[in-house]
């Protein structure tokens, strides 16, 4: 099947500073890729979509100036979260569609701390 | 959002039994997707149904969808330790609160 990687894993990083996550479909070509971020014990909330060459749409409450996302490419896509603030640890996860009605493949994840 | 409810919200049975989980939507689906999470995971693809599909089996997993219901229910049959995780349904890109299924041996 097709994989998704992440980079990093996991990230520690203090209050105020920003973080960027990698997000790469490494044997397919992703038009669409989503971010969605999960909190301990809850299930897993979509925070934006992202079409390659365009910007992404965010949902309902999601800080754009926040939460950057670039999908510069059709294997690439990064999410910074700028900023950071304890309450925006959490686990990022990315998704990666190679368009139209087509599966999504998700990477593994990164869990972020914010200190 | 969140798409839909998923029901029960936690599962605890023992190994050897079979598993369901329902899970309801609230709009109309392309089609619906199964995926699994072990404890601090990435998630794991278990079977996409389309919305003209009613039933559809993958080894142990049977799941059915129901469109005039908005529901669909996911049955793990002879359920091992090893699957012990939580399992969530997704409409396209909107999942479900999911369902903790613990297995004891």
């Amino acid at each position: 099947g097709a994989v998704v990687s992440q980079h990093p894993s996991w990230v520690i990083c203090k209050s105020g500073t920003s973080v960027k996550i990698e997000c790469r479909s490494l044997d397919f070509q992703a038009t669409t890729m989503f971010w969605y971020r999960q909190f301990p014990k809850q299930s897993l909330m979509l925070m934006a979509t992202s079409n390659e060459g365009s910007k992404a749409t965010y949902e309902q409450g999601v800080e754009k100036d926040k939460f950057l996302i670039n999908h510069a490419s059709l294997t690439l896509s990064t999410l910074t979260v700028t900023s950071a603030h304890p309450e925006d640890s959490s686990f990022y996860i990315c998704s990666a569609s190679a368009g139209g009605m087509g599966e999504q493949y998700f990477g593994p994840g990164t869990r972020l701390t914010v200190t | 959002s969140q798409q839909g409810e998923e029901d029960p919200q936690a599962l605890s049975i023992q190994e050897g039994e079979n598993a369901t989980m329902n899970c309801s939507y609230k709009t109309s689906i392309n089609n619906l997707q199964w995926y699994r999470q072990n404890s601090g995971r990435g998630l794991v693809h278990l079977i996409l149904i389309r919305s003209n599909e009613r039933e559809k089996h993958s080894g142990r997993l049977r799941v059915t969808l129901d469109t005039s219901k908005k529901s669909s229910s996911l049955l793990i049959t002879a359920s091992r330790a090893a699957d012990t995780a939580s399992y969530f349904c997704a409409d396209d890109m909107r999942f479900g609160a999911g369902t903790r299924l613990t297995v004891k041996p």
